[in-house]
């Protein structure tokens, strides 16, 4: 079945820095691939996704890259703020809303 | 937030004994998915429903039933819990199959002792 594997699994960065977070999928047919943040005892919440249409997305201070070819996808987030300190999960799904989610990459923003 | 509420929020249980969870949601979803939480694993799929009585395993069933009898609420039930199952059990749903954006409750912390 399908997989998306994570990495790093922390990360710690100066204010100011940049932080990249990637992923890999195993299924090709994958096309959906949204990122969670979720902050300390809070809910996962949607931060930015992309469709397999698309290379790159762009939403302010982050942006999601693709490449099908590789099945890899990452997570940029520029200029970082100690209120991005937070669990950032990956997810990948072929459509139909069974989303498989990476392991997790808690990032720490050092002021 | 999609208007998604988990109750109840917080449950210390012992080993063997039944436990339901509940979601409620009242954005007329049609797609209500059950996931459990635990360190270095992510989220991982238990149960999923695609409408009132429709409902199909995910990738972490063994141990859980679910229902679905109303579009607004999904049940999950541990018919005898076991300390493995001891998480933070998330509720999410999404509109249609052709809209991906799944949206959180705000969780359920259960404890098995």
């Amino acid at each position: 079945g399908e997989n998306v594997e994570q990495h790093p699994s922390t990360l710690s960065v100066q204010e100011g820095d940049s932080a990249v977070i990637k992923c890999t999928y195993s299924d090709s047919a994958s096309n959906y691939f949204p990122w969670y943040k979720q902050e300390l005892g809070k809910r996962p919440q949607l931060i930015i996704d992309i469709r397999s249409n698309v290379g790159e997305k762009k939403d302010q201070r982050i942006a999601v890259t693709l490449n099908k070819t590789a099945k890899h996808f990452s997570l940029h987030i520029t200029e970082t703020q100690p209120e991005d300190s937070a669990v950032y999960f990956c997810a990948a799904t072929r459509g139909g809303g069974k989303l498989i989610f990476g392991q997790g990459t808690e990032l720490s923003v050092k002021p | 937030d999609a208007g998604i509420t988990q109750s109840p929020r917080h449950k210390v249980t012992e080993t063997g004994t039944p436990v339901t969870l509940r979601c409620h949601q009242t954005e007329n979803h049609r797609y209500m998915y059950w996931y459990r939480q635990d360190p270095g694993h992510g989220l991982r799929l238990i149960h999923y429903s695609y409408g009132v009585k429709d409902t199909d395993k995910g990738e972490v069933s063994d141990g859980y039933s679910v229902s679905r009898s109303k579009t607004e609420d999904f049940l999950l039930t541990l018919e005898s819990a076991t300390s493995s199952q001891t998480s933070v059990y998330f509720c999410a749903t999404h509109e249609q199959a052709s809209t991906d954006t799944q949206y959180f409750g705000p969780g359920t912390r259960l404890t098995v002792l």
